[in-house]
């Protein structure tokens, strides 16, 4: 099945730096989503985004299918953005279940 | 107030009982998802279901069971059969073809 790397695996910061996430996929995929998990558990989207570029606010994040690999970009940080970044894709399904397979994940911590 | 929501929050089971996590949705979305979380991982699919009455295994659906009986419930049962059944479960929906996932707020399960 599809592999997906996510690098690096932690990653310390502080206030205000920029930084680059990378994720890394061994096939095809119909579909790649960015969520970040808060320190309670909770799952929040971030972006959905099978190829292109897409920016919110502080965060953007590129795919490039055909190199098989998304990054996303958090510029200024702040301490909120601590958390567990997970890049998660969707493998090409003719019957379109919507199943994800999901990185290891980055732990980000923001220091004040 | 919409969402998805799970219960209980926190779960302690002893060892050889059978337990049932409860995954509510009121968005109204087709299919629903079960994942497992495990410490420093990422997540793993167990079971999903497209349409009311239809569900499907995942990667890892052995010791689980579940039903759809209604469109807004995805209830998860963990038998006794689940031989590492400590771990952190998420619900999740999507609406239809090529959409983004939505997460619960997870339930914590401990076996003591």
């Amino acid at each position: 099945g599809i592999q997906v790397e996510q690098s690096p695996p932690d990653l310390i910061l502080q206030e205000g730096a920029n930084s680059t996430l990378r994720c890394n996929f061994s096939d095809s995929v119909n579909n790649l989503q960015w969520f970040h998990q808060n320190p309670w558990g909770q799952l929040i989207n971030l972006f959905y985004i099978p190829s292109g570029t897409k920016q919110n606010g502080r965060l953007s994040a590129t795919t490039v299918a055909t190199e098989r690999y998304s990054l996303l970009y958090i510029s200024s940080s702040q301490t909120t953005d601590s958390g567990v970044y997970f890049c998660a894709v969707e493998p090409p399904d003719p019957g379109n279940t919507g199943k994800l397979i999901f990185g290891q994940g980055t732990t980000l911590q923001v220091k004040p | 107030d919409g969402g998805i929501t799970q219960s209980p929050k926190y779960l302690f089971r002893k060892e050889g009982q059978n337990v049932t996590l409860s995954c509510e949705q009121n968005l109204n979305h087709d299919a629903m998802y079960w994942y497992r979380q495990d410490p420093g991982q990422g997540l793993r699919l167990i079971y999903y279901s497209q349409i009311v009455n239809d569900f499907q295994k995942g990667d890892i659906a052995e010791g689980y069971s579940v039903s759809r009986e209604k469109k807004e419930s995805f209830p998860l049962t963990v038998t006794s059969a689940q031989k590492n059944p400590t771990a952190f479960y998420l619900c999740a929906t999507r609406t239809g073809w090529a959409d983004t996932q939505y997460f619960g707020p997870g339930t914590r399960l401990t076996v003591l």
